[in-house]
């Protein structure tokens, strides 16, 4: 299996600008979290979803954050307009079953905006 | 709030020696905790994990202990090897929340040969 894949690794923009995170979970895997990581709040849960459905969003820092997963196969991330303070490391993860037990965790995508 | 509490944000270690990373949380409901170990670039991967209904859980030259009544659990690596050297976070959910992970900032452990 290749793993949970992100793209694009590396994202730069400028403040403003439309940001969209993309996420591949395992196959056959049910659940989907969104984390972002950064040096003063380390790894933070976002959103999750189970079975496509989102669960818990509370940790969505505002408006300008949204995510979907249209299908079990795919999710995004979006952010807009993107602000200087959202620069950080967004990783999605999978798991089966309800639980997040053992995640599994993409390489995640480095954002930087300007 | 930062329920997951990891205070030292790095650690160094001879070889060979025996490496301890803490770890404190708030959350009385949490009953499961997990170690995920980070290389640069890379996403967190699962390093292992014990039931609130457990002290101790071992797995080759990683165990973790947990003590409910401190709320705090601690990885040891015995012994510490160069490769062991990664940020680790320590991290804890509970049924109620779904079992959505709660994360520690993290520990930085560099081994030194």
């Amino acid at each position: 299996d290749a793993g949970v894949i992100q793209s694009p690794r590396h994202e730069v923009t400028e403040m403003g600008q439309e940001v969209t995170l993309r996420c591949k979970p395992i196959s056959g895997h049910n659940s989907l979290f969104w984390y972002r990581q950064t040096m003063m709040r380390g790894l933070e849960l976002l959103i999750y979803f189970n079975n496509n459905v989102p669960i818990d969003d509370s940790g969505m820092p505002e408006d300008r954050f949204s995510a979907k997963m249209p299908n079990a196969s795919f999710s995004t991330l979006k952010i807009q307009p993107s602000e200087p303070r959202d620069s950080a490391v967004y990783f999605c993860a999978s798991s089966f079953g309800q639980g997040a037990e053992k995640l599994f965790f993409g390489s995640g995508t480095q954002l930087s905006v300007l | 709030d930062q329920q997951v509490k990891q205070n030292s944000p790095s650690l160094s270690v001879q070889e060979g020696r025996i490496s301890i990373l803490n770890c404190d949380y708030t959350n009385s409901m949490f009953d499961y905790f997990l170690w995920y170990k980070k290389y640069p670039a890379e996403g967190p991967t699962f390093l292992i994990s014990i039931s609130s209904i457990k002290d101790k859980n071992e797995d080759g030259r990683f165990t973790v202990f947990l003590n409910k009544s401190a709320k705090h659990l601690s990885l040891h690596i015995v012994p510490s090897q160069p490769g062991d050297s990664a940020v680790y976070f320590c991290a804890a959910s509970h049924a109620g929340s779904g079992y959505a992970l709660n994360f520690g900032k993290g520990t930085s452990l560099l081994v030194t040969p």
